[in-house]
Order: C-alpha cells, then structure tokens, then sequence
C-alpha cells in the first residue's frame, strides 16, 4: 500500500512570495490533516478535511494560508505572502475517517516539505 | 501554560538500556492519548494509543495513562539504536502534540 505522497521535499523562497506545497493522501481515506511543524516543536494542526469539506481550520492563519482538497483526493496548502516565521516542516496526514477509537487516531503522515523563508 | 508539556531531551542512553519518556498534560477531558516516533526528516509514524487510564503493552513498548495525575508514560525496555528518534506524545479530539523528546540510544 502505497503512503501519503508529499511534494516538493524542500522549498526555498524569500518572504513575501508565494508557495505551494501538494499532498497525495492513501488511497480510500477520506481524513486528511495538514500540519506546520516549526524545528524543536511538535506539529501543529492548520486544517482538517474529512472528503473535500473543512472540518476544522481555526488555527490555519487565513489571511496568508490556504488549502483546498477538490474532489475529496489529492489537497494543496498555499502561503502567499511568506513570512520569516513560516520556515518550517509541512506534514500532511490521512486517516480512513470512519466511526471507531482506532481509525479516527491512528493518522498516516507523509514525509513533508521542508519550507526555508530567507 | 501549554495543553501538553513534554520535555525535549535529547535523552541518551545505553543500549539495553529501560527508556522512560513522559508529558504531563492540563485539560481533564482528554480521553486519547498516543504516542508517535519520528525519525529525522520523516513523518511520524503511531507506535502506541490508550484510551483513559491504565498499562498498554506492545513488544518492547509499554504507555501508561495516570489521569488522575494527568500525566502519561511511554516505555521502552531492551532499547536499541535503532530507536534513536524523536518521540512525541500526542492526546485529545483534535490531536494536540507535546514539543518532542529526542532520543539517542549508544551502541
């Protein structure tokens, strides 16, 4: 079974542009999560979807972050403009999302995308 | 004060060593509560979860949740180098994750 695909690995940019990341989730789950892991932190919720709806975004800073997920599959996370404090690692996770204490915590991470603001 | 406090490390030990990693946490409400290995540059991967209080065992794994005290416990017993990671303890609905304890086990 293929894992949760993330790319790019890496990303550099300078503060004020703009950036993309893209996240594949496993196949037939319908949860996906992504996170802002800063260096020396734990991940941070920004977003979780459950199909192609928002179920919770309150810490996704909306006036610079973004994130869609058409058609219930694949998802894209945008930052535009960049800020300094952005440089981070950018986690997407699924989960089948389905009624049950295991599959509803048992979250699949992929491998991130390490964004660097100069 | 932070939902879930964890104390980052880094933590080195002997390998065969007994492994104790621990959070402590504030909101009573907390039901689930998971422990997450993360090797470096990649995600983390779920090694362990328990529901309310009481011992889960796992091979060389064992969580303990002492709700009354709000504080749990990951252990590793036999540790290798292997298990040399990052391990975040993570609980809650919504997942809230402590900052991380580095682990290095020496050959």
């Amino acid at each position: 079974e293929a894992g949760v695909a993330q790319s790019p690995r890496y990303k550099i940019i300078e503060k004020r542009q703009s950036v993309a990341f893209w996240c594949n989730p496993i196949s037939g789950h319908a949860t996906l999560y992504w996170y802002q892991q800063i260096l020396g932190q734990g991940p941070k919720l920004l977003i979780q979807f459950q199909n192609n709806g928002v179920v919770d975004d309150s810490q996704l800073p909306k006036d610079r972050f973004s994130a869609e997920r058409l058609k219930g599959v694949d998802s894209t996370l945008k930052i535009q403009p960049a800020k300094l404090e952005d440089s981070a690692v950018y986690l997407c996770a699924s989960n089948l999302g389905l009624a049950g204490v295991r599959s509803s915590y048992e979250q699949y991470f992929g491998p991130g995308t390490r964004l660097t603001v100069t | 004060q932070k939902e879930v406090e964890q104390d980052p490390g880094p933590l080195s030990v002997p390998e065969g060593a007994i492994v104790s990693l621990n959070c402590t946490y504030s909101n009573s409400a907390f039901q689930y509560f998971m422990w997450y290995r993360q090797y470096s540059r990649k995600g983390p991967e779920l090694l362990m979860y328990t529901y309310s209080s009481g011992n889960k065992e796992d091979g060389r794994f064992t969580a303990q949740v002492d709700k009354s005290s709000k504080y749990i416990s990951l252990f590793i017993r036999d540790s290798q180098p292997s298990d040399s990671a990052t391990y975040l303890c993570a609980m809650g609905f919504k997942t809230i994750f402590g900052a991380g304890t580095r682990l290095f086990v020496k050959a």
